[in-house]
This record gives structure tokens, C-alpha cells and sequence, in this order.
């Protein structure tokens, strides 16, 4: 039982355009979700978050925003860079809980 | 400062062999989490620990996966009678505490491979 789903495995925008990342859930108990950013051979590393208290978050070029009744969070780079090519997991967890659910991730790949 | 550190970075075993993978986390991190990553899917939890408070072991797979943590220092986790579904990148982190939005810093992971 996928409770984070990422649906898109794969993701390729040309330099200096818009990349939009989505997930969706489906556990109710998560108020706390993130983005993570992954290089070959790297662990995560952690990249934006936002609490369910709030419907956007932004950090420079990076924006996530997430619609509680849809279940449904993204996250939107822009404008995308060479450098953003990697491996991006959204994740969540639940007030009473310090485990991270995530998700299958997608590969973003920005062409130059 | 150093982050998470785990060894080995790789490791290939035969079908019912016992291996024990290790990681470093941060000095001063509290709380260390285990997680795996099987081929095409999200990072799976296995375990954390958080201080000297017992450890929630409710992600572990099977009894055949244990996890031990001296202190507030290294972890070692150990996988017996190894199986092929146990192939996976085997990822720990580290965060300050227990405390729900502390980042977790990922170590680079173990990639296992049972034969």
C-alpha cells in the first residue's frame, strides 16, 4: 500500500523552463511533507518542506505547494538548471510519528 | 564537519550468509534512522533509534534484520541468512532529535547484493 505516489518515474525539461514535480498521498494523519534531491551514489539530501498548515512554500527557485483536499503537493523549479538533473523523492510524515513514508521518486532530467 | 558515513559502500553476499552493514552519523545527532531502497521504489523504513529510549522497530521486514546502536554513536545493522529480495541500497540518517521537521542527512548508503 503506496501511501505516497509518485506517478511520473521520469522528467525532461530544457534549460530555463519550468519543471513541475508532482505527489500525491493518501494517509490523512501526514502534516509534514518534503522534497529530497538525489545524486548517483549520494545520499538524499534534503531540499524544501512544508507543514500542512500552509498551501505554499518558496526557497529561491524552488516552490512547493500543497492542496490538502486534493492530497496532492508539487514542486516547481524555476527556472530549471543542468545541476537540477537528479533523482527527486517527495516524502511525509505524521504529527505523531518521526518516520519518513516516501515516494517511488522521479528522475528529472534538464536538457541545456 | 564530517556527515553520515556508512560502510561498506558496496557489498555482494551469497544466499544465506549473515552481513552487517555500519554507519557514522553525525557527532550530536540523537536520533538515527535506517531505511532501504529496493530497485524502482521510494526509500522503505526499517528502524530508528533515539537516544537511549527503545528503538521503533516497526519497519523491520522480518526477524531475520536487527539493528544496534552504542550510545549516540555508530549503528550497525545485520541481515541473517541473507535472501535475494533483500538486494537494496540500505540508506541511514542522522537528524538532532526525534523532533518531527529536524532534517534528516542521509549517508551515501550500502548497495547490497545477495546472489
Amino acid at each position: 500500500d503506496q501511501q505516497v505516489k509518485q506517478n511520473s518515474p521520469s522528467l525532461s525539461v530544457q534549460e530555463g523552463r519550468i519543471s513541475i514535480l508532482n505527489c500525491d498521498y493518501t494517509n490523512s494523519m501526514f502534516d509534514y511533507f518534503l522534497w529530497y534531491k538525489k545524486y548517483p551514489a549520494e545520499g538524499p539530501t534534503f531540499l524544501i518542506s512544508i507543514s500542512s498548515i500552509k498551501d505554499k512554500n518558496e526557497d529561491g527557485r524552488f516552490t512547493v505547494f500543497l492542496n490538502k483536499s486534493a492530497k496532492h503537493l508539487s514542486l516547481h523549479i524555476v527556472p530549471s538548471q543542468p545541476g537540477d538533473s537528479a533523482v527527486y523523492f517527495c516524502a511525509a510524515s505524521a504529527i505523531d510519528g518521526n518516520k519518513l513514508v516516501f515516494g517511488a521518486g522521479t528522475i528529472l532530467r534538464v536538457k541545456s | 564537519g564530517a556527515g553520515v558515513s556508512q560502510s561498506p559502500s558496496n557489498k555482494v553476499t551469497e544466499k544465506g550468509k549473515d552481513v552487517e552493514l555500519r554507519c557514522d552519523p553525525i557527532s550530536g545527532h540523537t536520533a538515527l534512522y535506517w531505511y532501504r531502497q529496493r530497485l524502482g521504489q521510494g526509500l522503505e523504513f526499517l528502524i530508528y533509534f533515539q537516544g537511549n529510549s527503545a528503538p521503533d522497530k516497526s519497519g523491520l521486514p522480518s526477524d531475520r534484520f536487527s539493528a544496534e546502536r552504542t550510545g549516540e554513536s555508530v549503528s550497525t545493522l545485520t541481515i541473517q541468512r541473507t535472501q535475494q529480495e533483500d538486494s537494496a541500497v540500505y540508506l541511514c540518517a542522522s537528524s538532532l532529535s526525534l523532533a518531527q521537521h529536524n532534517e534528516q542527512f542521509f549517508g551515501p548508503g550500502t548497495r547490497l547484493t545477495v546472489l
